[in-house]
């Protein structure tokens, strides 16, 4: 069965930065761009960007433009989304989700991963 | 970016009644494929998103026929026919037709 397992929670400090990885499982990691969403505390969902794992590909929201960075490793079907310059309101649960594109969906999410930046 | 606006923001209902969700866009939806990319997101509490619907009116193996979509341009519904306790939580919609993908601000489904 399809899965993405993230890593685990992390507490930083303002002006840091974080990796969040997602492992995927049960289907060909290249044949799926992975999305990356998060979601602010009692908030809604914003999205950053996507990678594309077969050619390497990104595309971020303007918003997060310089401050994010998506990457994968195809040997170990894991794909990355690294944060910069970490400010007190990039607290959140971050997810990776996989996205069929003939739906324009995203239609496996990964558990999330708790990013909390305080000083 | 487009922007998607959800009404209501809070939907409490009777067990085995029905619920209806609006879903705006502030533009055409419509891809120049010629498919709609309007899905709908189930949030149940501490959970991850999960997709229910995509095109509209799809929905997803396993996803109960109690919820249906509908809707075509700029407005789009979600429907949950007879209400049961698991289908509490914030219901979302989302565009994928222009980058960056955007939500609905969430509706909060609850049990009167």
């Amino acid at each position: 069965q399809v899965q993405l397992v993230q890593s685990g929670a992390e507490v930083k400090k303002p002006g840091a930065s974080v990796k969040v990885s997602c492992k995927a499982s049960g289907y060909t990691f290249t044949d799926y761009y992975i999305h990356w969403v998060r979601q602010a505390p009692g908030q809604g969902l914003q999205w950053l960007g996507w990678i594309n794992p077969n050619s390497g590909d990104t595309n971020y929201a303007q918003t997060f433009q310089g401050r994010v960075t998506l990457t994968r490793d195809t040997s170990i079907s894991t794909a990355y989304m690294d944060l910069s310059t970490l400010r007190s309101d990039d607290t959140a649960v971050y997810y990776c989700a996989r996205h069929e594109w003939g739906w324009g969906a995203t239609d496996y999410w990964g558990q999330g991963t708790l990013v909390t930046v305080s000083s | 970016d487009i922007v998607m606006t959800q009404t209501p923001l809070s939907s409490p209902v009777t067990l085995g009644q029905s619920a209806s969700i609006s879903c705006r866009s502030s533009q055409s939806l419509v891809h120049r494929d010629g498919n709609t990319y309007l899905s709908w997101l189930q949030q149940r509490p501490g959970q991850p998103p999960r997709l229910l619907i995509y095109k509209i009116s799809k929905r997803v193996s396993g996803v109960p026929d109690r919820f249906s979509g509908s809707g075509a341009g700029t407005d789009f519904t979600l429907k949950i026919s007879r209400v049961e306790s698991e289908d509490v939580g914030v219901y979302y919609c989302m565009q994928a037709i222009q980058f960056p993908h955007t939500f609905g601000q969430g509706t909060k489904l609850e049990i009167k």
